[in-house]
């Protein structure tokens, strides 16, 4: 399958450490990379890679990958990180991007 | 500082044809592939396609019949245009910049997103 599956809603309390998950036949070929998006703003790369972090995003994002699953793990939860986060890859046999559904972060 | 800057009509009537452009500042267009992704309200990033400078492109296939893709490199910019749109199509279009390496593929910058709404 092409798609990425990710789980529509996590919720993390303040200040401990949430780990949103993606997971697709994608990744086992090419590594996941991980957006942020705000309400009524573009998203925003925040982790590309194995664990690649753009200038200006907190170390308290990281990222892994094993097998088939991609994971974002944000430790010590702000409010700041209520967003919604997404995934994407490319499908190598069919050479198209690909997209998990989005999961909605609550920070409670 | 890389920037991109998008464009074009916010409101169409079904059967029209959608056309957007994002013009590029601050980098070349050359060895990255320039993309089209939409957000239809409440839901997920979905995927239109993409083009280089020297005009390939890459298309969903949901969207292939409909949609075109063109570079204009002297301008610096890209377009896109899907033709016959219907309400389905009414969404958030942002227009992004593709970083391909050979493990990785993602998106480094983003357009301001340009709402699009179809209704008669």
């Amino acid at each position: 399958s092409s798609e990425l599956t990710q789980d529509p809603a996590v919720s993390v309390a303040l200040g401990q450490t949430v780990r949103i998950t993606c997971q697709g036949d994608s990744l086992r070929r090419y590594y996941a990379s991980w957006y942020q998006q705000k309400p009524g703003q573009a998203p925003i790369l925040v982790i590309y890679g194995k664990n690649n972090r753009p200038s200006g995003i907190p170390d308290r994002f990281s990222g892994s990958s094993s097998g088939n699953t991609a994971s974002l793990t944000i430790t010590g939860a702000q409010a700041d990180d209520e967003a919604d986060y997404h995934c994407n890859s490319r499908d190598s046999s069919t050479n198209h991007v690909v997209f998990g559904g989005g999961t909605k972060l609550t920070v409670l | 500082q890389v920037q991109l800057q998008q464009w074009g009509a916010g409101l169409l009537k079904p059967s029209e044809t959608l056309s957007l452009t994002c013009g590029v500042n601050g980098a070349s267009l050359s060895g990255y592939q320039w993309n089209w992704i939409r957000q239809p309200p409440g839901k997920g990033l979905e995927w239109i396609g993409e083009i280089n400078h020297g005009g390939d492109t890459n298309y969903n296939p949901s969207l292939k019949s409909r949609v075109t893709f063109t570079v204009d490199t002297s301008k610096n910019q890209f377009s896109l245009k899907l033709s016959s749109v219907t309400a389905a199509d009414t969404a958030v279009y942002y227009c992004a910049r593709l970083r391909p390496t050979v493990v990785i593929q993602y998106f480094d910058r983003w357009g301001q997103g340009t709402p699009v709404t179809v209704s008669s």
